[in-house]
């Protein structure tokens, strides 16, 4: 079945430590995501990837980084810069992102915690 | 700019009864709008979309949505709640130009028995 698969499903961090959330999709498509999800709170945008060696900064890009060298891989690197970075983390894909219509599919997310 | 509100964070209703989700948006534009369903720890999964075709717009698991652009509004209902039903639900717009989706802070859904 094609789907989006996140891991780990569980991640801890030490201070002052990067850690990289990966994300594949098989689902062939162009666009891809990445959110944050606090508690009582829709979810917020961090980056997104429209095309392959291309990506762009959402509303709280501060603290991450991101890579698009293969369409199907846009793996999350949440950095020391982050001070706050406990939150569960989605990633999401679309067919087409220049077509409004096309909904997002979405990974189970990835819960981060800090030690 | 476009915004999205749900009128309501939380909502408890009976098995068996009427289920209403309140959502109100702007928008520049038609926009495309969807509701979505995330069950704790999980991500979300589509319930249904209205793209600007026919405004009363079914979707998965019984549930429908109105869509209603003098009110401004897109209202997600089910005839007969499911204890299966209680879970996060969030209503998202996407502007016609395929712009970035914005997403309402949720309404938490309870079901009793």
């Amino acid at each position: 079945d094609g789907g989006i698969t996140q891991s780990p499903k569980y991640l801890f961090r030490k201070e002052g430590q990067n850690v990289t959330l990966s994300c594949e999709q098989n689902l062939n498509h162009d666009a891809m995501y990445w959110y944050r999800q606090d508690p009582g709170q829709g979810l917020r945008l961090i980056y997104y990837s429209q095309i392959v060696n291309d990506f762009q900064k959402g509303d709280i890009a501060e603290g991450y980084s991101v890579s698009r060298e293969k369409k199907e891989s846009f793996p999350l690197t949440v950095t020391s810069a982050q001070k706050n970075p406990t939150a569960f983390y989605l990633c999401a894909s679309s067919l087409n992102p220049g077509q409004s219509n096309q909904p997002q599919h979405f990974g189970d997310g990835t819960r981060l915690s800090i030690l | 700019a476009q915004s999205v509100t749900q009128l309501d964070s939380h909502v408890s209703v009976s098995e068996g009864t009427p289920v209403l989700l309140r959502c109100n948006y702007s928008s520049s534009y038609s926009p495309s709008l969807f509701w979505y369903v995330q069950h704790p720890n999980k991500g979300l999964q589509l319930l249904l979309k209205y793209t600007s075709a026919a405004t009363l717009v079914k979707g998965i698991n019984g549930f429908e949505a109105e869509f209603k652009k003098s009110e401004t509004s897109f209202h997600l209902t089910k005839p007969s709640a499911h204890m299966s039903d209680a879970a996060e639900y969030f209503c998202v717009v996407t502007p016609f130009n395929a712009g970035k989706s914005t997403f309402g802070d949720g309404t938490t859904l309870t079901v009793k028995p």
